[in-house]
């Protein structure tokens, strides 16, 4: 059972430059999600889908865009890449928005040149 | 989203209890408290919940206050894998309210495991 699996773990960008980043669950979980976690500090909400062809914009949305074509799948872009944008990126599902636990992927660390 | 206030740091040796403690005075009816964990270098893992009742698992056990403005996760006897940064967090109860379950994360506390 893999749970959630993020792509690719790390990547180096230079500034501009565009990339997309890959949660697949295998769980059949309708609630997915995006989260980046700077150093020290703890996890900000940047997007999140409700369901296959649903997405909405968390805490922290400037400078991203995603998109749930497949209900297993949630992918994170960023357009034009810049320093800030450096941090570790997790993903998460969960099958009961209220109670139910999420579930985290390893995470994937960026790092914008 | 409720908010929740957590010491920054706290110590323990190994193989004895840890009280980790949670306030979260502006706690609505609804609202679930759930704890994540989060080990070094990896995502948060999921440690409990609760609404109202103490609860326990083969993690953690959680005690809630009566009037749930505050809440104690308890780890019974200590190991150097408990080492993580504890994250207190309140949850909306239905699907329908606002949040749709996502997670506000605070700063949490860091937990250190003396051998």
């Amino acid at each position: 059972n893999a749970g959630v699996t993020q792509t690719p773990k790390f990547r180096v960008l230079k500034t501009g430059q565009s990339m997309t980043l890959l949660c697949a669950q295998d769980m059949n979980h309708e609630y997915m999600y995006w989260y980046r976690q700077d150093p020290g500090m703890g996890l900000r909400l940047i997007h999140y889908s409700v369901g296959e062809g649903t997405t909405a914009k968390g805490e922290v949305p400037d400078g991203y865009n995603v998109s749930r074509l497949k209900k297993q799948n949630f992918l994170l872009g960023l357009e034009s890449a810049a320093p800030s944008q450096t941090s570790v990126y997790f993903c998460a599902s969960t099958v009961l928005p209220g109670t139910g636990e999420l579930f985290f992927g390893e995470g994937s660390r960026l790092t914008v040149l | 989203d409720a908010k929740t206030t957590q010491p920054n740091s706290m110590e323990s040796n190994e193989e004895e209890p840890v009280h980790l403690p949670c306030n979260h005075s502006t706690i609505s009816g609804t609202d679930y408290i759930h704890w994540y964990r989060q080990l070094p270098s990896q995502g948060p893992e999921y440690v409990i919940h609760g609404l109202t009742s103490n609860v326990n698992n083969r993690m953690a056990s959680l005690a809630i206050a009566e009037d749930r403005k505050s809440s104690t996760l308890i780890l019974h006897r200590a190991t150097l894998r408990d080492a993580a940064v504890y994250y207190c967090i309140l949850r909306e109860l239905n699907a329908g309210g606002t949040s749709y379950g996502k997670l506000t994360f605070g700063q949490g506390t860091i937990l250190t495991v003396h051998p």
